[in-house]
């Protein structure tokens, strides 16, 4: 068992629709991010939890909510999206704010 | 305008040869800094990482140089192997930061039999 599991690896949703992305790590960390990673572009933080409680939000819009329900877990809710948010979305976890990061393998969404 | 840049989008390098990733970053509050590498439809994997203390830090075929005066740092593979083909991305974050790695846009690296 991989040490931080995203689901689904794959996901195409039409604009008005509701998902959610799910991120799980067994690793014991106690901070996790979302990155969105677009084509050929610098992996874009997006959020930050440290125990479970919201440290950074970089001005992420509002389409995307996250919720940290525990320190293994850590969703990413979407609804009424843009095609422009069409990309690789990456869970990730670390020890403490700031070490080395592990990173799940990925979520990629197509928005039609 | 970017911090972190990995100004090769791309290196291709012969099999057993040294391949050297480079890294230009502008923000003199850096501190440490961490190589990542990333096979297609994976998440990064961690691989090395470099505190602005030293100016060295090897594992194994991998060894990470910051040269802090010129805001550089490289990555050294030596020697290169087929697996080692990936994209490498540099990130980098500042102690009183606010959290944020920030990263490069990554460099492809080709390994060629």
């Amino acid at each position: 068992e991989t040490g931080v599991t995203q689901t689904p690896r794959h996901l195409v949703m039409g604009m008005t629709n509701k998902k959610s992305l799910k991120c799980e790590q067994h690793l014991g960390h106690n901070a996790m991010y979302w990155y969105k990673q677009s084509a050929k572009k610098p992996l874009e933080l997006m959020f930050v939890y440290s125990l479970e409680e919201r440290v950074e939000n970089n001005s992420v819009p509002s389409r995307f909510s996250p919720e940290c329900p525990n320190s293994s877990h850590l969703f990413l809710h979407l609804h009424t999206l843009q095609p422009e948010d069409s990309a690789l979305y990456l869970c990730a976890s670390s020890q403490e704010l700031n070490t080395e990061a592990f990173f799940g393998q990925g979520t990629r969404l197509t928005v039609v | 305008d970017q911090q972190v840049k990995q100004n090769s989008p791309s290196l291709s390098v012969q099999e057993g040869r040294i391949s050297i990733l480079n890294c230009d970053y502008t923000n003199s509050m850096f501190d440490y800094f961490l190589w990542y590498k990333k096979y297609p439809a994976e998440g990064p994997t961690f691989l090395i990482s470099i505190s602005s203390i030293k100016d060295k830090n090897e594992d194994g075929r991998f060894t990470v140089f910051l040269n802090k005066s010129a805001k550089h740092l490289s990555l050294h593979i030596v020697p290169s192997q087929p697996g080692d083909s990936a994209v490498y991305f540099c990130a980098a974050s500042a102690f009183n930061s606010n959290y944020q790695l920030i990263w490069g846009a990554g460099t492809k690296l080709i390994i060629k039999p």
